[in-house]
């Protein structure tokens, strides 16, 4: 079994949806937790990067972890077709250095 | 412009035939990382250096050897690749302070017949 689970997708919603991702990880030592979306044929772009369970927002985009049930989830509102793409959550452990370990991506596609 | 180069982007080689791909970094960043993407296996690091001089395994670092010279360089070098290494590769960097930020390269694709 993977450290960290990621459902692949395709995830395809309309134009204006509120899309939810979402990660399960089996290990209580990570504590840093991470979202990365990639685009075809480019390398990922960090989105968003929270320590504590909570929520942490940014523009259209909200965070959310919850340590006691090993879920992570990353919210889109209002979403746009420009948002369509992979992406990626990523764990880290306290004193892993710059060990990362990522789910498999998710795909998803905003249709107009 | 803050930028994490890869070179080559794309490449073909043959078992067995050494090769060495370049990853360079100008923001001065003391972490650096190499990563392989495969289908439905995601994302997984291959290698990582905290700083000049200093380099650790990551989950897959068979086959795979790095050197940290110098800061701003990271690569990585296939003595003897073989088909299983065919993949997407991604050198990445961030500053050890700063957890949140995470650059990486646009890719090499490799193939290995």
């Amino acid at each position: 079994q993977k450290e960290v689970e990621q459902d692949p997708g395709p995830l395809s919603v309309p134009e204006g949806a509120i899309v939810s991702l979402n990660c399960t990880y089996s290990n209580s030592a990570f504590q840093y937790f991470m979202w990365y979306r990639q685009y075809s044929r480019k390398g990922p772009e960090l989105l968003m990067y929270t320590y504590s369970s909570g929520n942490k927002e940014d523009g259209r985009f909200t965070a959310q972890v919850d340590k006691s049930s090993k879920y992570i989830s990353l919210f889109i509102r209002d979403s746009q077709p420009s948002d369509s793409a992979t992406y990626l959550c990523a764990m880290r452990k306290i004193n892993a250095g710059n060990m990362l370990t990522f789910g498999g991506g998710t795909r998803l596609m905003v249709k107009p | 412009e803050a930028q994490v180069t890869q070179n080559p982007r794309y490449l073909i080689t043959v078992t067995g035939k050494k090769l060495t791909v370049t990853c360079s970094q100008n923001m001065n960043h003391e972490y650096m990382s190499w990563y392989r993407q495969d289908p439905g296996l995601g994302l997984r690091q291959i290698y990582y250096s905290m700083n000049v001089e200093v380099t650790d395994k990551g989950d897959v670092p068979e086959g795979y050897k790095v050197s940290r010279k110098e800061k701003r360089n990271f690569p990585l070098i296939l003595e003897s690749p073989s088909p299983n290494q065919t993949s997407l590769y991604f050198c990445a960097s961030r500053t050890a302070g700063r957890a949140d930020t995470q650059y990486f390269g646009p890719g090499t694709r490799l193939t290995v017949l």
